[in-house]
């Protein structure tokens, strides 16, 4: 069965870095997502993408992150000066038109220190 | 906004029993999608089932049903024949279609413990 990868599993960077986390798709997905999980809490939407574009954010989407999909297949979530607070699972997801339901990577664990 | 509750942070069971997890949504529209997603201590979200709102019938997937009650807004999970393997957090999820692009929004979640 077709899986979204993502890369890499874990991550360290030290505050104020730049990261890049990265996604592969399911070739025949359409809509792109980022979503958040800070350790006990719940998952929290971050931004949806369709058709080269952001489709919707919310709030925590802020001006340091950023999202892209440069060649048609990886889907990037950039954060540009990581803070304490960015530490979290970050999960990419993909669905396909119609009622497809999601399938989620397996995540990033990104830890900010 | 949607919002969706889950009321218990925690529930157990023995191995073979059933157990429901409870989950409630507050939305306007009427059309729309509801999931449960399992989350093993590996951290990956596992689909388990899903619903749409406008059918009627309770979906099931194995030993996995739900019983949606949509003017209650509720939508519970329950797990019959529980097996060591189902030890896992579990998300309820709500998700709006229609002319929108699609987005989850998730509840707190509920630990299941199973028992041997």
């Amino acid at each position: 069965e077709p899986e979204v990868t993502q890369t890499p599993s874990h991550q360290v960077t030290q505050m104020g870095q730049e990261v890049i986390l990265r996604c592969v798709p399911i070739s025949n997905h359409l809509y792109f997502y980022w979503y958040r999980q800070i350790l006990g809490q719940k998952v929290e939407f971050l931004v949806s993408f369709y058709n080269n574009e952001i489709s919707e954010k919310s709030e925590i989407f802020d001006d340091q992150f950023s999202v892209e999909r440069p060649d048609g297949s990886n889907f990037t979530l950039k954060i540009r000066s990581t803070k304490l607070e960015d530490s979290a699972m970050y999960f990419c997801a993909g669905r396909r038109a119609g009622l497809g339901g999601y399938t989620f990577g397996s995540g990033t664990r990104l830890t900010v220190v | 906004a949607q919002t969706v509750t889950q009321s218990q942070p925690e529930m157990s069971v023995q191995e073979a029993e059933t157990v429901t997890l409870s989950c409630t949504y507050d939305t306007s529209e009427s059309d729309y999608y509801l999931f449960w997603y399992k989350q093993p201590p590996s951290r990956q979200m596992i689909l388990v089932i899903r619903q749409e709102a406008y059918k009627q019938q309770n979906a099931t997937e194995n030993r996995f049903s739900v019983n949606f009650q949509k003017a209650a807004k509720s939508f519970s999970l329950k797990i019959s024949d529980s097996q060591l393997g189902d030890a896992a957090m579990y998300f309820c999820a709500y998700d709006v279609r229609g002319t929108s692009y699609g987005k989850l929004t998730f509840g707190q979640g509920t630990i299941l413990t199973v028992h041997p």
